[in-house]
């Protein structure tokens, strides 16, 4: 069993300044996916940004990157320029690539993100 | 992008009645779907994986004739909670996956698309 981990329950940032997110996960898989979501006050949930766990590139949305550290098991989120709308709840969240996961994501706790002005 | 909707956004019933709630993916066909709980300030909890023209799998600890899923179509999950009580009062989210008929592996291609929720209040 897959187990993702978040263990920043909340945070804050000013306005334009940067803020990383952290997330540890545990798996035995070779071939799996990550992602981060976010959940708006909306509660409508979005997809950030995702990484293929083959791949050593780190993935980046416009002012949204990961550092994805396989051997470590870590998958953090950086956000550049932080805006007013950045704020809501952040899910990292990991798929098993291959098996009969039929696409089950496993999520994190979540983290509470609060953009100051 | 992909367009996942939710019918109804909220609803409000008694204890003793059932509710069933709608999960559309309109733009393209979803052979999974997935049915998730969730609690002010916490994690999505995974309920149920619905596919079509089958019997929906259910997580441990859901039971199953509580929330009765059914995937009648390549477009549509629904959820009813059967004789609900208070406690039964949660956020509850759908999620589609764009994958091919039947895969049963992830591929780089796919993407999962979630509903807008409904919240539900039982009296």
């Amino acid at each position: 069993a897959q187990t993702v981990t978040q263990s920043q329950p909340e945070m804050s940032v000013q306005e334009a300044e940067t803020v990383t997110l952290s997330c540890t996960y545990d798996t035995s898989e070779s071939n799996y996916y990550l992602f981060w979501y976010k959940q708006p006050p909306s509660r409508q949930m979005i997809l950030v940004i995702r990484q293929e766990a083959y791949k050593q590139q780190n993935a980046t949305e416009n002012r949204f990157s990961v550092n994805f550290q396989k051997a470590a098991k870590s998958f953090s989120l950086k956000i550049s320029d932080s805006q007013l709308g950045d704020t809501a709840m952040y899910f990292c969240a990991f798929i098993r690539a291959g098996g009969t996961s039929y696409g089950k994501l496993t999520f994190g706790q979540g983290t509470i993100l609060t953009v100051h002005p | 992008g992909a367009v996942v909707s939710q019918h109804p956004s909220w609803v409000i019933c008694k204890s003793g009645t059932s509710v069933k709630i709608e999960c559309r993916s309109l733009d393209f066909q979803a052979t999974t779907m997935f049915w998730y709980r969730q609690f002010p300030k916490q994690s999505l909890m995974l309920m149920a994986t619905s596919n079509e023209g089958s019997k929906a799998t259910y997580e441990q600890g859901v039971e199953k004739d509580k929330f009765l899923i059914n995937h009648a179509s390549l477009t549509l999950s629904t959820l009813t909670v059967t004789s609900a009580h208070p406690e039964d009062s949660s956020f509850y989210i759908c999620s589609a996956r764009t994958g091919a008929w039947l895969e049963r592996e992830w591929s780089p291609q796919e993407t999962q698309y979630f509903g807008p929720g409904t919240r539900l209040l039982v009296l």
